[in-house]
């Protein structure tokens, strides 16, 4: 149980193009998700959290305008990368968390701008 | 305040032997400090997990002893192998809020 799948696993834009990473809890329901960003041989940091319904919660420095977090329904979570430059070229990761339990990871996702 | 010290940065150990990572934090009100392991191009995987009310706690060849004078915790894994090889983050949250990690260990066993 408690698995978390993301999609696609990676991908590559064009800068100036959008482009949008789902988050998902596949056998439960997660109250709240949350995403990360990591670097090459970097912990990982958390860029937002997200509560079903209600506008995410985003860390200092991290601009809500160019990551549009969008957590529709309490298994969806979906990060949209605006405008992306190459230096958004990362590696994503969400996890979710069901109600009073810890958090569970995805995969991950790639991201390569060119 | 909110930061958790995690070393050593890199780790290599000999197959069959005593990996080691350290961390300590100073947040007192921190109640939960998992361990992840996470493979190159992977998220990352809950490995193990305490709570402050014990001091240590074991599951399979992975240990985790803490230290809550000291506020301090660390990760034994016993008879490493080189399926172990792989980076691991310290971590600890609060009240199962946002989780803070370490800076990670790249652990390699050598065969």
């Amino acid at each position: 149980g408690a698995v978390v799948s993301q999609h696609p696993s990676r991908v590559i834009c064009k800068s100036g193009t959008s482009v949008k990473i789902e988050c998902r809890s596949l056998d439960f329901q997660a109250t709240t998700m949350f995403w990360y960003r990591q670097f090459p041989k970097q912990s990982l940091m958390l860029m937002a959290t997200s509560n079903e319904g209600s506008k995410a919660t985003y860390e200092q420095g991290v601009e809500k305008d160019k990551f549009l977090i969008n957590h529709a329904s309490l298994t969806l979570s979906t990060l949209t990368v605006t405008s992306a430059h190459p230096e958004d070229s990362s590696f994503y990761i969400c996890s979710a968390r069901p109600a009073g339990k810890t958090q569970y990871f995805g995969p991950g996702t790639r991201l390569l701008v060119l | 305040q909110q930061q958790v010290k995690q070393s050593p940065q890199s780790l290599i150990v000999q197959k069959g032997g005593i990996s080691i990572i350290n961390c300590a934090y100073e947040n007192t009100a921190f109640d939960y400090f998992p361990w992840y392991q996470q493979f190159p191009g992977k998220g990352p995987a809950l490995l193990i997990a305490i709570r402050p009310d014990v001091s240590e706690k074991k599951e399979g060849r992975f240990t985790i002893s803490f230290n809550k004078s000291a506020k301090q915790f660390s990760l034994h894994i016993m008879d490493s192998q080189p399926g172990d090889s792989a980076t691991y983050f310290c971590a600890a949250s609060f009240r199962d809020d946002k989780i803070i990690f370490g800076k990670g260990t790249r652990l390699h066993i050598l065969p």
